[in-house]
């Protein structure tokens, strides 16, 4: 039973252009949800993260919105840089609980 | 400052030994967390503690995994018996504390274990 989905696991994007990475969840508990960034033989990275009072987070080129109504978010990276070619995990929590649920990642290429 | 560090990077073990994976928490860190990350697969929660406590278990796949943690920092997951599905990327995490801080935990490299 997969709370968090990362239904596309791999996104290809041009240089400049922008990114856009989602994730659905299917608890309605979670009320807190991140974003985190692996790069290979390295540990996730934590990104960005949003509460569920806000619909939209933004911390330069990363911006995350929530639609808890689909219970949908997804993150947007613009303009994406081949540095940011890395595998990008969606994670949610619940109030009531210590632990984050993760999706399975995309992973992300941007080409020159 | 020194993030959180984990040992071996690598191991490979045959299948009915036993393993232990070692995980060093960012000082001052109270919460840690150990994950697994099948090939293909998400990051699957294990076990969480809280200073020495862990009040949350429900990820242990099976009797053959403990963890324990001493004097609130290095803990160690240990497998018993280990099984070819075993192999994975075992990843620890560190927050500072149970709170909505906590959700923002800072992982270390991982173990990589092959059981063969």
């Amino acid at each position: 039973d997969q709370q968090v989905k990362q239904n596309s696991p791999s996104l290809s994007v041009q240089e400049g252009r922008i990114s856009i990475l989602n994730c659905d969840y299917t608890n309605s508990m979670f009320d807190y949800f991140l974003w985190y960034k692996k790069y290979p033989a390295e540990g996730p990275t934590f990104l960005i993260s949003i509460s569920s009072i806000k619909d939209k987070n933004e911390d330069g080129r990363f911006t995350v919105f929530l639609n808890k109504s689909a219970k949908h978010l997804s993150l947007h990276i613009v303009p994406s840089q081949p540095g940011d070619s890395a595998v990008y995990f969606c994670a949610a929590s619940a109030r009531n609980t210590d632990k984050l649920i993760f999706g399975t990642g995309t992973r992300l290429q941007v080409f020159p | 400052g020194a993030g959180v560090s984990q040992s071996p990077s690598n191991k490979v073990t045959e299948k009915g030994k036993d393993v232990e994976l070692r995980c060093d928490p960012i000082s001052g860190h109270t919460a840690l967390y150990w994950y697994r990350q099948s090939l293909g697969q998400g990051l699957e929660f294990l076990i969480y503690f809280q200073g020495n406590s862990a009040p949350d278990k429900s990820g242990l796949p099976s009797d053959r995994f403990s963890a324990e943690r001493t004097g609130g920092s290095v803990s160690t997951l240990t497998i018993q018996r280990t099984q070819q599905e075993d192999s994975a990327v075992y990843l620890c995490a560190s927050s500072l504390d149970v709170s909505e801080s906590s959700y923002e935990q800072y992982f270390g490299p991982g173990t990589r274990l092959t059981v063969t």
